[in-house]
């Protein structure tokens, strides 16, 4: 059972585009952060958010935590060809302490 | 050191050898995880370390797999009778407290069975 699923699974777009990638869950999570892991490298924390209803932005890229806590998004403006890579969304479960990762979204932004 | 290091980076062994991953965490670090990663996939959860208490050994796919965690620091993941499905990254990653901190990434051992 895949606690948090991701979608879309792949993404192909061009520079200058718009996306958005969306974290679900029937769980309820304390937290929920969001990595980006660059091919031959280990995933790097882009953002966490704590407060249901919360957004974030860094720069271009927009994160929102669901009302209820079970799900996100991440959106990106104007997408150039350094956002290439994976994008995990990983929440904290309250009763057991650890990170769950997501299933993945993978992005190509082509020049 | 300055950030989580695992050894080796790349490792190819023969089908039914044994092999041992080496992680090194973030010094003070309590939380230590271990995921696999198929090629163009996500991170398998295997086996998560917080302080002293008892490992989540949930996500181990069998009992080829086990891991260990010595004086709370260095950990080791070991693999018997490897498999060719066994091939994948292995990525480590430690944290201050557990699933609301912050984790920090190894850069991963790439396991070969051929």
């Amino acid at each position: 059972t895949q606690l948090l699923e991701q979608s879309p699974q792949f993404l192909s777009i061009q520079e200058g585009e718009n996306l958005t990638v969306y974290c679900n869950s029937s769980s309820v999570f304390s937290s929920l952060q969001w990595y980006r892991q660059e091919p031959g490298e280990g995933p790097v924390l882009l953002v966490t958010v704590v407060t249901g209803g919360e957004v974030k932005k860094l720069k271009r890229l927009t994160f929102q935590f669901g009302d209820a806590r079970k799900d996100s998004s991440l959106h990106i403006t104007a997408a150039q060809t350094g956002d290439t890579g994976l994008y995990l969304c990983a929440g904290g479960l309250y009763n057991t302490d650890k990170l769950i990762f997501g299933t993945g979204t993978r992005l190509q932004v082509f020049p | 050191g300055a950030g989580v290091s695992q050894s080796p980076s790349n490792k190819v062994t023969e089908k039914g050898k044994d092999v041992e991953l080496r992680c090194d965490p973030i010094s003070g670090h309590t939380a230590l995880y271990w995921y696999r990663q198929s090629l163009g996939q996500g991170l398998e959860f295997l086996i998560y370390f917080q302080g002293n208490s008892a490992p989540d050994k949930s996500g181990l796919p069998s009992d080829r797999f086990s891991a260990e965690r010595t004086g709370g620091s260095v950990s080791t993941l070991t693999i018997q009778r490897t498999q060719q499905e066994d091939s994948a990254v292995y990525l480590c990653a430690s944290s201050w407290s557990g699933g609301n901190t912050e984790a920090f990434f190894g850069q991963g051992t790439r396991l070969t069975v051929v």
